[in-house]
């Protein structure tokens, strides 16, 4: 199995400003992922975060909105840019193993006011 | 749509009764996994289960796939107040790595 942390585990920001959320994961994974949950919703997938290389997004999310790194096996980061209210969602980290397992991280709560 | 579509949507039952969740998807799939969610929190990851698989166990949870009918249950049995929770099922379509969830079964059991 995997162990995900996340922080922050939750924040509260003003619209226009940005946040970047971290990911760590306690051993090596082969792909790590960002999901999206907005209130009362399903995960939405953000994107794939490549290790050393830029993310591959899903459509209607774009590296402007939501610049994702991944500078080793282990750690990603992402950013919510420019936050508008519409962002106030869950934002979880996701970390797929060797046997094929996902693993999610805490998730981190932005409230956007 | 790729998405697996849990049923039923919510769920309300007693202490010590099974509480049984199912999840359809409408493609060939590599596997399956189901997730328990308390209250806006992460994901807890209770069972994977693959397409060349029939049944697995897991303590009190039960999970089964027909692949045929292109559908997943899963059965927690002699369930406790601390079940309650949202349940998703994430369906990973052949040649794909990503896991894509449908809108999940929200499970209340009362003490």
């Amino acid at each position: 199995s995997a162990v995900i942390s996340q922080k922050p585990s939750r924040d509260i920001c003003q619209r226009g400003t940005s946040l970047t959320i971290q990911c760590q994961v306690d051993s090596q994974v082969t792909m790590m992922f960002w999901y999206r949950q907005q209130p009362g919703q399903s995960l939405t997938l953000i994107a794939t975060a490549n290790q050393g290389s830029e993310a591959t997004y899903e459509s209607g999310f774009v590296i402007d909105k939501f610049p994702i790194s991944r500078p080793n096996l282990t750690f990603s980061t992402l950013t919510v840019s420019n936050m508008s209210p519409e962002d106030s969602s869950i934002y979880l980290c996701s970390g797929l193993t060797g046997t094929y397992e996902q693993y999610f991280g805490p998730g981190t709560r932005l409230t956007v006011t | 749509s790729q998405q697996g579509e849990e049923d039923p949507q919510a769920l309300s039952i007693q202490e010590g009764e099974n509480a049984t969740m199912n999840c359809s998807y409408k493609t060939s799939i590599n596997n399956l996994q189901w997730y328990r969610q308390n209250s806006g929190r992460g994901l807890v990851h209770l069972i994977l289960i693959r397409s060349n698989e029939r049944e697995k166990h897991s303590g009190r949870l039960r999970v089964t796939l027909d692949t045929s009918k292109k559908s997943s249950s899963l059965l927690i049995t002699a369930s406790r107040a601390a079940d309650t929770a949202s349940y998703f099922c994430g369906i990973k379509v052949g040649g794909s790595e990503k896991l894509v969830f449908g809108k999940g079964t929200k499970l209340t059991v009362n003490p």
